[in-house]
């Protein structure tokens, strides 16, 4: 079975940079098969892509984050990571990871999601 | 970046049959026909219900359904549950975008 668990901090303040991991069992992030990815839903609000992740190290980032964003991985540990800078309030969300199949047809796999809150 | 238009919301009584639309345009729900549905219940993450328009994962009542026509995709649930009442969201995939996935909105299913 696969599952997916995000950790990071749950308060970040203004300007910093959010920094999460997901920690991957049941797969390899070194699968071909798949994306890894990062989405996000604001308190309230609908769900919004972030980005994703081959197991070749290539990206794409959604262009209204782009210029913010970063997601690697990490092999040896089967996990991939996110960092988002210049936080501001519009980015507290609750934070998914998810698995995302390369053909495009589903997101299959879904983090529990973590809360992180932008305050000072 | 494309755009997809739901209902705010939809409602039944248990047992009734309710349908919730997707609508985006011809460049995209009307071209492609990577449409995937997630559930999400209030504190839980989404659940994959439909992709490629009409196909259930293992384990999804066949009480949910897909379909699409033209520029409308559409997701049906028979016989409703209390257990259904959820927001629901459709998702496309654009192979022509530099960003190639998009949510719709999400409508919220009450039942009554």
């Amino acid at each position: 079975q696969v599952q997916l668990q995000e950790s990071g901090p749950g308060l970040v303040k203004p300007s910093e940079t959010l920094s999460l991991t997901c920690i991957v069992s049941g797969d390899s992030v070194s699968s071909g098969s798949h994306y890894w990815s990062w989405i996000r839903q604001p308190p309230g609000k609908g769900l919004e892509w972030i980005g994703y992740i081959y197991f070749t190290g290539n990206t794409n980032y959604h262009p209204s984050l782009e210029s913010r964003v970063t997601i690697s991985l990490e092999t040896s540990k089967n996990q991939f990571s996110l960092r988002l800078r210049s936080m501001t309030a519009a980015d507290t969300a609750i934070y998914f990871c998810a698995r995302t199949r390369r053909s495009g047809d589903k997101v299959d796999y879904w983090g529990q999601g973590t809360l992180v809150t932008v305050s000072s | 970046q494309s755009a997809l238009t739901h209902p705010a919301s939809v409602s039944g009584s248990p047992g009734q049959s309710i349908t919730i639309s997707c609508t985006g345009t011809s460049n995209d729900i009307g071209r492609y026909n990577l449409v995937s549905w997630y559930q999400q219940h209030p504190g839980k993450a989404p659940r994959l219900i439909i992709y490629e328009v009409d196909k259930r994962p293992s384990g999804i009542s066949d009480r949910f359904s897909g379909s699409k026509s033209g520029n409308t995709a559409s997701l049906t649930i028979s016989g409703l549950q209390p257990e259904d009442e959820a927001d629901y969201y459709c998702s496309l995939y654009v192979s022509s975008s530099t960003f190639p996935y998009v949510f719709g909105a999400g409508t919220k299913v009450t039942v009554l």
